[in-house]
Formats: structure tokens, sequence, C-alpha cells
């Protein structure tokens, strides 16, 4: 079946590095997601990792894909109160060409 | 137009009556998709099209539910008979078929359906 998972909340204070977590169930997906989602907006695409890649390094963001376990990570180092937001998970579900979301992490950054 | 438009941003209707809402996608963007967000939640697939046709509405909760693409552009989603667990934010998003694929979703604003 189709489904992506992760933690509902992390809080962090200003600084830290945040990491969030998620887990999802189709081995042969082909790329993984991060959208960020801010009040009042719509999703945005925050980075990508293509599934032959273990990571991925976009200034403050990395990205870590273990497809042994099926588990995808994204850390931001430095975290600012700008980066308080819902993170999703994605991935393409290659039964087709629909991308499947999780519930969204909602990320608090305490200043 | 530059990025995806939604209309409209907000509808209130009452249990029972029907309702359109549209997407005008990305120009050149070949595939539409239709999400439905509820609060607190992830955005949840409802239909996929590519070109004018539907290629997977596997996510369309029942028949009360259908979609629409005839030139293969603007969409419309349209709900009969509302009921009030259809209240939620109708997510439309476009993605560009060919190219260096990367498979980036780009989202609307949404719409936010409320049934009293």
């Amino acid at each position: 079946g189709e489904d992506v998972e992760q933690s509902l909340f992390l809080s962090v204070r200003e600084g830290d590095s945040s990491v969030i977590n998620c887990t999802y169930t189709d081995s042969s997906s082909t790329y993984l997601y991060w959208y960020k989602q801010e009040p009042g907006a719509g999703l945005q695409l925050l980075t990508y990792i293509f599934s032959n890649m273990d990571m991925k390094q976009d200034q403050r963001l990395t990205v870590l894909l273990n497809k042994k376990d099926k588990h995808l990570s994204l850390r931001i180092a430095d975290t600012q109160t700008g980066d308080s937001a819902i993170y999703f998970c994605a991935e393409i579900y290659t039964g087709g060409f629909k991308t499947i979301f999780g519930a969204g992490t909602r990320l608090f950054v305490k200043a | 137009g530059a990025g995806v438009s939604q209309t409209p941003s907000n509808k209130v209707t009452e249990k029972g009556k029907y309702v359109e809402l549209r997407c005008d996608p990305i120009s050149g963007h070949t595939a539409l998709y239709w999400y439905r967000q509820s609060l607190g939640q992830g955005p949840e697939f409802l239909i996929y099209f590519q070109g004018t046709g539907a290629a997977d509405d596997s996510g369309l909760p029942n028949d009360r539910f259908f979609a629409v693409r005839p030139e293969g552009s603007v969409s419309t989603l349209k709900i009969q008979r509302t009921e009030r667990g259809d209240s939620a934010v109708y997510l439309c998003a476009s993605r560009i078929r060919s190219g260096s694929y990367t498979g980036e979703l780009f989202f609307g604003e949404g719409s936010r359906l409320t049934v009293l």
C-alpha cells in the first residue's frame, strides 16, 4: 500500500539543528521529497533526493536516505524562526505518477 | 500565469448543495493534480490528469466527486450533494511532463470549502 509516516511535532531553539524523520512504504520510489508549508501559503518544494543517492546537501539542508529501512530525514542546520512551518515528506508512488504525502511535521522554533 | 491559480479561495455552502472549484495551472504544465487537505493532515490524493484525460482517479472518495479538464489546461473539481465531511482545503498542483524531470509539484494556495 501507499503510506508515508512522520512525527507530528518538533520544537527546537533558534540556532540548534532540527531533524525531521519520515518512513515510506514504496521501495521502488524514484524520488523522495520534502515540501514546506508556511501559514496561509501553498506547499512549496524544499528539496528532493533521487533514490540512488544516500545523501544530498543544499546549504543548511541535509537529506539522508536509507533505502533498506525506507527512512528519509531532513536536517536543518542553524534553525531560524523563519523555518517555523509544516514540513511534508512525500514520495512518487511508482504504481502511477501520483505523489503521496505524509501528515506533516510542525516545526516550532523558539527564539 | 506565473503560478497555479485556484478560485474561489473560500467557499461556504450548505449541506446538499453543488460546488465547483476551479484550477488554472502553470502554462505549459501538462500534468494536473487535485488533493484534499483536512485540518492537521497532509494532502490526500484525489485525481491526476495527463492532458485532458484522468490518468488516475483512484483517490476520489465516491461518485459525488468528479473532475474535468476539457482542453488540457483549466480543471474543475465538482462536488455534488455536499456533506459536512467534505469541508477541507482543496489543493491543485501542476507539473511539467517533459524535460528535466524531478516530479516537482507546483501548488496553488487552495480553495477552502466549508459545508454548513
